[in-house]
């Protein structure tokens, strides 16, 4: 049974280019949820999906956006990149069971802005 | 909001000697509370978690937990490190229906023969 996969591992960007991070979730899984971890820092969250609409979202800005597929795999995607969106990507998949589920996370995709 | 704070950003132990990782926790209502683990490199293992049942929590590799709602507490422990428990810990509230994950700062533990 395969766990949270995501790609790619590393990825270096200049500022103000665009990046697409992906991920799929340990199978049998329905929510995707996304963190971002600084670098000495926990992850913060940066927004959840579920029956490919977002429905919830953390304190970060419109350049940040994603998407879900049907068969529930995941995009977050990055507009005009800044050197301080440089960080590890986190992605968590799991089942949603009334806020009780609990979250599996992935390897993570990290990202260098220069 | 709810609210995670880790009393310490390190701490060292040496191998065969008891581990106690400190995490109070702020929350409005019954709060889930997790531990997950972080080895360099790696992404988030799970460790643990509480979800109301009982207080105290067992999880993988000897590591286990209490909730205490009269100190808001949820102290993760285990009673001898190994060289493989290195790694940085991070205590974990979930918030809202949607089960937001709240991380704190984290705890990098180090291990020492």
């Amino acid at each position: 049974d395969a766990g949270v996969t995501q790609s790619p591992t590393h990825l270096i960007k200049t500022r103000g280019q665009q990046v697409t991070l992906r991920c799929s979730p340990k199978s049998g899984h329905d929510t995707v949820s996304w963190y971002q971890q600084a670098l000495g820092q926990g992850p913060q969250f940066i927004f959840q999906y579920y029956e490919e609409e977002e429905r919830q979202r953390g304190n970060f800005p419109d350049r940040f956006s994603g998407h879900q597929f049907p068969n529930y795999s995941s995009e977050l995607n990055v507009n005009a990149l800044l050197l301080g969106d440089s960080a590890l990507y986190l992605c968590a998949s799991s089942l949603v069971n009334r806020g009780r589920e609990t979250q599996y996370f992935g390897p993570g995709t990290r990202l260098l802005v220069l | 909001a709810q609210s995670v704070t880790q009393l310490d950003s390190h701490v060292s132990v040496s191998e065969g000697t008891p581990v106690l990782l400190r995490c109070n926790y702020s929350s409005s209502y019954s709060p889930s509370l997790f531990w997950y683990v972080q080895h360099p490199n790696k992404g988030l293992q799970l460790l643990l978690k509480y979800t109301s049942a009982a207080t105290l929590v067992k999880g993988i590799n000897g590591f286990e937990a209490e909730f205490k709602k009269s100190e808001t507490s949820f102290h993760l422990t285990k009673p001898s490190a190994h060289m493989s428990d290195a790694a940085e810990y991070f205590c974990v509230v979930s918030e809202g229906g949607y089960n937001k994950l709240i991380f704190g700062a984290g705890t990098r533990l180090a291990v020492h023969p």
